[in-house]
C-alpha cells in the first residue's frame, strides 16, 4: 500500500458507544495530522504529533483522544459522541514538524456519523 | 486575526472557458500558501506550494499565482476533470498554523 489509509471508510455511532478511527502512512513521514471537515466549514486542525509526540492539541473537547504509538499509525478514539460530531475526519502526514509542513497527505477520511 | 477568503462559493464552468479563482488572506508573517484539489468523498490533495509574492506555478490546466494579499488559481480551457473542490491554505502566524480557506467548487460541463 502506499500513501495514507483510513479506516473504516463509514462509522454510524451512538452517543454512548466507543469507537476508532486508525489512519497509516507508507511515507516514511515523522508528523501526522487529524483534521475535521464540516460542511460548509474550513478544515480544522485538531491534533498534531511530530515523531510520536503529540506537539498540538487544538481545544478538541476529551471525548476525542488520539493516539500515536509509532511515526506510522495514528489514531482517534472517539467517546461520548454528540450529534455535531458528525464529519469528515481526514488524517494527513507531512515530512516533519518544521517550519514547511503545509505541504499535507491526506488519507480519504472517515465519515462519522453520530446518531 | 488570521484568515482566509476564498472565492467564488461555487464556480460553474463550460468545457473551455478559462477563470480563475480567488483566495485572499490576512496572516502575520507568510511562510508559504498552498492550494489543494479535493474530490468528492475523498481527501484533498496537494497542488502547490507558493512562497513570495510574484511566484508562480503551473501544473497542466492550472496556474498559480501569488501577490501580497491574494492568490489566484488560473484554469485555462478546463476539462469536466478539473471539477473539485479548490482548497487555499496559508501558513504563518506565531504559531505557523495551517489556516484553511472553505474553498471553491468548481464544475466543468462538456
Amino acid at each position: 500500500e502506499t500513501g495514507v489509509t483510513q479506516t473504516p471508510r463509514h462509522l454510524v455511532m451512538g452517543m454512548t458507544n466507543k469507537k476508532s478511527l486508525k489512519c497509516e502512512q507508507h511515507l516514511g513521514h515523522n508528523a501526522m495530522y487529524w483534521y475535521k471537515q464540516s460542511a460548509k466549514k474550513p478544515l480544522e486542525l485538531m491534533f498534531v504529533y511530530s515523531l510520536e509526540e503529540r506537539v498540538e492539541n487544538n481545544s478538541v473537547p476529551s471525548r476525542f483522544s488520539p493516539e500515536c504509538p509509532n511515526s506510522s499509525h495514528l489514531f482517534l478514539h472517539l467517546h461520548t459522541l454528540q450529534p455535531e460530531d458528525s464529519a469528515l475526519y481526514l488524517c494527513a502526514s507531512s515530512q516533519d514538524r518544521a517550519s514547511w509542513y503545509g505541504e499535507l497527505f491526506f488519507g480519504e477520511g472517515s465519515r462519522l456519523t453520530v446518531l | 486575526e488570521d484568515q482566509v477568503t476564498q472565492s467564488p462559493e461555487a464556480l460553474r464552468l463550460q468545457e473551455g472557458e478559462s477563470s480563475s479563482l480567488n483566495c485572499s488572506y490576512t496572516v502575520s508573517g507568510l511562510r508559504g500558501l498552498f492550494w489543494y484539489r479535493q474530490d468528492p468523498g475523498k481527501g484533498p490533495e496537494f497542488l502547490f506550494t507558493l512562497y513570495s509574492a510574484g511566484e508562480e506555478k503551473e501544473k497542466e490546466r492550472l496556474k498559480a499565482t501569488l501577490t501580497k494579499k491574494e492568490s489566484f488559481l488560473h484554469i485555462t480551457a478546463p476539462k469536466p476533470e478539473d471539477s473539485a473542490t479548490y482548497l487555499c491554505a496559508v501558513q504563518g502566524g506565531s504559531q505557523g498554523n495551517l489556516i484553511f480557506g472553505k474553498g471553491t467548487k468548481l464544475s466543468v460541463k462538456p
